[in-house]
């Protein structure tokens, strides 16, 4: 059973650097892409990023280069840094797996496997 | 980006009955649409993806259909654990988006 796992400090100061990790645990982190995902309370969804077992990363331009995904295979994880962050940083920050699907003509990766989510609030 | 726009943002039901929730992309994406239901307090639940493929273990209940910018989430036959917000989200291009979301009540 593949499960994954937020870590990290759930208050950050205004200026600062969030930095959270992600430890998987069933699956190893050189079969998928791996990806965090944002939720402002009572708001929606928000992806931040993704990366590959390669280091290879793709990141939401939205957050004008705040943001760096890094992999550490040796131990299964994956980090999160979010640097400058503002009160509008404050959310639930979610890791999540790509996992790939197909049908007769069509491949896709979808977020298939959630860590439960861990809540970040950004103080001033 | 492609901007994803779900109607309507709430919904109120019963028990029962049918209801469908539309998701309207921006630009054409094929068929790289991915539906996910969410419970309070709970993480997002993959329920379709590929507009109209069910994520094994989903129940047949639900349904996804549409191509090109129109989709749609059917649930027949609301059950009590069916109350939920309903997101779609495309696959198509990065950034990866998603709906604002679709509030399903009783």
């Amino acid at each position: 059973q593949v499960q994954l796992q937020e870590s990290g400090p759930g208050l950050v100061k205004s200026s600062e650097t969030l930095s959270l990790t992600c430890t998987i645990s069933g699956d190893s982190i050189s079969s998928n892409y791996w990806s965090w995902i944002r939720q402002p309370p009572g708001k929606g969804l928000e992806w931040l990023g993704y990366i590959y077992y390669s280091g290879s990363t793709k990141y939401n331009p939205s957050l004008k280069s705040r943001v760096t995904i890094s992999i550490d295979t040796s131990k299964n994880q994956f980090s999160l840094k979010l640097s400058s962050v503002t009160a509008a940083d404050t959310a639930v920050y979610f890791c999540a797996r790509l996992g790939e699907y197909s049908n007769s003509w069509y491949g896709i990766r979808a977020f298939d496997i959630w860590g439960q989510g861990t809540m970040v609030t950004v103080s001033s | 980006d492609i901007q994803m726009t779900q109607s309507p943002s709430s919904l109120s039901a019963s028990v029962g009955d049918r209801v469908t929730i539309t998701c309207r992309a921006s630009q054409s994406i094929s068929s790289y649409l991915i539906w996910y239901q969410q419970k309070p307090g709970e993480v997002p639940k993959l329920l379709i993806y590929l507009a109209s493929s069910l994520q094994s273990g989903v129940p047949s209940r639900f349904s996804g259909s549409g191509f090109g910018t129109d989709f749609t989430l059917t649930i027949n036959s609301l059950q009590p654990e069916d109350f939920a917000t309903y997101y779609c989200q495309q696959s198509y291009s990065t950034p990866y988006t998603f709906g604002q979301g679709t509030k399903l009540e009783i």
